[in-house]
């Protein structure tokens, strides 16, 4: 079946330190892939998305491309900053049904 | 614009005691999920409904938990009775499900979720 596997976390930098989370998948056919981000005391929120090979998402200087080949899409980040600390989930979605298929998520935490 | 809504935010509850959580889902979105988080755990899917219907439950272990969702609208998670590892978040989630090939998003819209603790 379809599952998604994340880098464990915590994963802890130094403020304007460069990020790489990183997430791989197995699925049949072409599914979407999404990173959801979840600030501490909120609800999960969409950070981005990539729907077909080859294409990046990006969204609030973060970026991951979707690697048919590599079946990957990891999340990167230039230059983090406090209050990026959160944990990232990466998903994948069957094409037609919407449903969301999570990794276990990994902690971010950046400090000053 | 309201986002996803769910009640309670914290529940505390012995064994064997029955628990429901609701959601309010965003307005005009058809299709409401409910998701399980154990704690340091990704989102697992209970149930999926598209409109009244529900279309996807086979997660949803059914000697304790039901779910409904009347009118379309709100939905009720009910646990009955609850178990020491029942203890988690219960998510709830909504979207306007056209696929991603036909023109959707492809977004889940989450409430804060209910966290529940059973002693």
């Amino acid at each position: 079946g379809n599952s998604v596997t994340q880098m464990e976390g915590p994963v802890t930098l130094s403020e304007e330190a460069f990020l790489t989370i990183n997430c791989t998948y197995t699925a049949t056919g072409y599914p979407s892939l999404f990173w959801y981000v979840q600030y501490p005391g909120e609800g999960l929120q969409l950070l981005l998305k990539a729907t077909k090979a080859d294409d990046k998402g990006s969204n609030k200087g973060f970026e991951a491309t979707y690697r048919k080949e590599t079946t990957s899409f990891h999340l990167e980040k230039g230059s983090v900053q406090v209050s990026d600390s959160a944990v990232y989930f990466c998903a994948l979605s069957s094409s037609n049904t919407g449903k969301l298929i999570f990794g276990q998520g990994t902690t971010l935490q950046v400090k000053p | 614009e309201a986002g996803v809504v769910q009640s309670p935010r914290y529940k505390i509850i012995e064994k064997k005691q029955p628990v429901a959580f609701w959601c309010n889902p965003i307005s005009g979105h058809n299709t409401l999920y409910w998701y399980l988080q154990n704690l340091g755990q990704g989102p697992e899917l209970l149930i999926r409904y598209e409109n009244e219907e529900a279309v996807d439950d086979s997660q949803l272990p059914k000697d304790r938990f039901s779910a409904e969702r009347l009118k379309g609208v709100d939905s009720t998670l009910k646990i009955q009775p609850a178990e020491l590892g029942d203890s988690a978040v219960y998510l709830c989630a909504s979207s306007l499900h056209n696929p991603v090939g036909q023109g959707g998003t492809g977004e889940l819209f989450f409430g804060e979720g209910s966290r529940l603790t059973v002693l």
